[in-house]
Formats: C-alpha cells, structure tokens, sequence
C-alpha cells in the first residue's frame, strides 16, 4: 500500500520569502515521488520527480525537493517566492510497474505582495 | 494543439440523467485514467486502462463506467447522475516503461449535477 500526506491544505507566505511544502509518502517498496502544480482553472502538470537517482531533485520554476528516506518525507521549497507561484501544489507516490500513483490532498499557495 | 483534451470542459445535467465525459490523447501512450478532484480531497481515481483491453477499477468507480475505444480514446459515463457527483474531472495519460510513470493532465471538465 502506499499513501501521501500533505500538511497544510493552506500556506501564505510573503513575496521574495522561502517557500516550503510538506510531503510525507508511505511506500511498501522503494518510491517514485512527484510534486504537481495546478494554476487555476487548469490541469496539473509535472513540477518535478525523484526517481531514485540524486536525492535532491530540481525542477521546472526554481522549484527543487529533497528525499529522505530516514523521515518519508519529499518536501517542496522554493527561496524566494513569486507572485506566479500561486496555485494548489500535488505531492503524489507511485511505486512503479503496474502500481497506480496515489496522490495526495493538496496544498494552496498563496503569495502575498 | 493539446495533447490531452476532454470534452465537454463543462457540464450542467440534472439528477437521473445519463452524461458522457470524453478524453482524447495525441501522445501515443497507452495508459490512461479518469480521476475527480473535488476540494480538501485531492484526486481520487475513478477507473484506468493500462492498454485497449484492460480496464481496471479505481478507489471511487460506483456510479460510473468507461470505454477505452481506441488507444488514444478514453470516455468516462456516469448512468444516472447525482449531485455528489458535482466535481472537476481529469483525464490523464502516462506511457507504460518510460518516464516512470509521469501523467500528462487534460484541462479538465466542470460538471455540476443538480
């Protein structure tokens, strides 16, 4: 079975200040973990994707995220936040072959000026 | 063009009304999946199809159906609508042994049952 938990449905930060949004992961086997941004009024698209090679992981955007294995965790941050980051940010697991992805509840980003 | 697309991108039916929600993908993958996100919980997976012939059950399938008529068409039916199913839905598709298992979202469909 495999599981994710996002914390915080909801977190604002500041124009300019770091951003960071938590993701722990729940996996049987070793996990592919993704984060996945949706803009308003649109799909999701990929952000960025640990697939067991280099434990941190950088993205489209100024987006990176660090796997830890000791901590389940995959946390998204940003250093400086832009007002363009505002959106619902997805972290999902899968663990490969024929396992489905399972994604999590989602968080809202919102940018203050 | 958008390689992933569904039709319509919103729906407005009435309780006990058959709908179609349709999903076509230029991506040549052979996975596909129907999911619906609805607010404070994410996106739970209604049905997917790994090739033309297998189709296989999600987290949430009761009150829906699908048909995967094609390699690049995946349609989502709900037989006789009810309100709780007022959601966004997506369509997605990922390509099986290769870029583990990213998905490529369509846009999307707003359907509001009332």
């Amino acid at each position: 079975a495999q599981s994710v938990t996002q914390l915080g449905s909801h977190v604002s930060v500041s124009e300019g200040a770091l951003v960071l949004l938590r993701c722990n992961y729940s996996s049987s086997v070793p996990p592919y973990l993704f984060w996945y941004v949706q803009y308003p009024n649109q799909g999701l698209q990929l952000l960025l994707k640990y697939t067991s090679a280099a434990t941190l992981v950088k993205g489209i955007n100024g987006f990176e995220a660090e796997f830890k294995k000791s901590e389940t965790s995959f946390h998204l941050t940003k250093p400086s936040a832009h007002m363009s980051d505002a959106a619902e940010y997805f972290c999902a697991v899968s663990s490969g072959g024929y396992q489905k992805v399972t994604f999590g509840t989602g968080t809202k980003l919102q940018v203050i000026p | 063009d958008a390689d992933v697309t569904q039709t319509p991108r919103n729906r407005i039916t009435k309780t006990g009304k058959r709908i179609m929600l349709e999903c076509s993908q230029t991506k040549g993958h052979d996975r596909m999946y129907w999911y619906r996100q609805d607010p404070g919980l994410g996106l739970r997976l209604i049905y997917y199809s790994f090739d033309v012939k297998d189709i296989n059950k999600g987290e949430i399938s009761d009150g829906y159906s699908v048909s995967r008529q094609a390699q690049a068409k995946f349609s989502l039916s709900l037989e006789s609508a009810i309100p709780n199913q007022t959601a966004l839905y997506f369509c997605a598709t990922s390509e099986a042994g290769t870029d583990l298992e990213t998905q490529y979202f369509g846009p999307g469909t707003r359907l509001l049952v009332l």
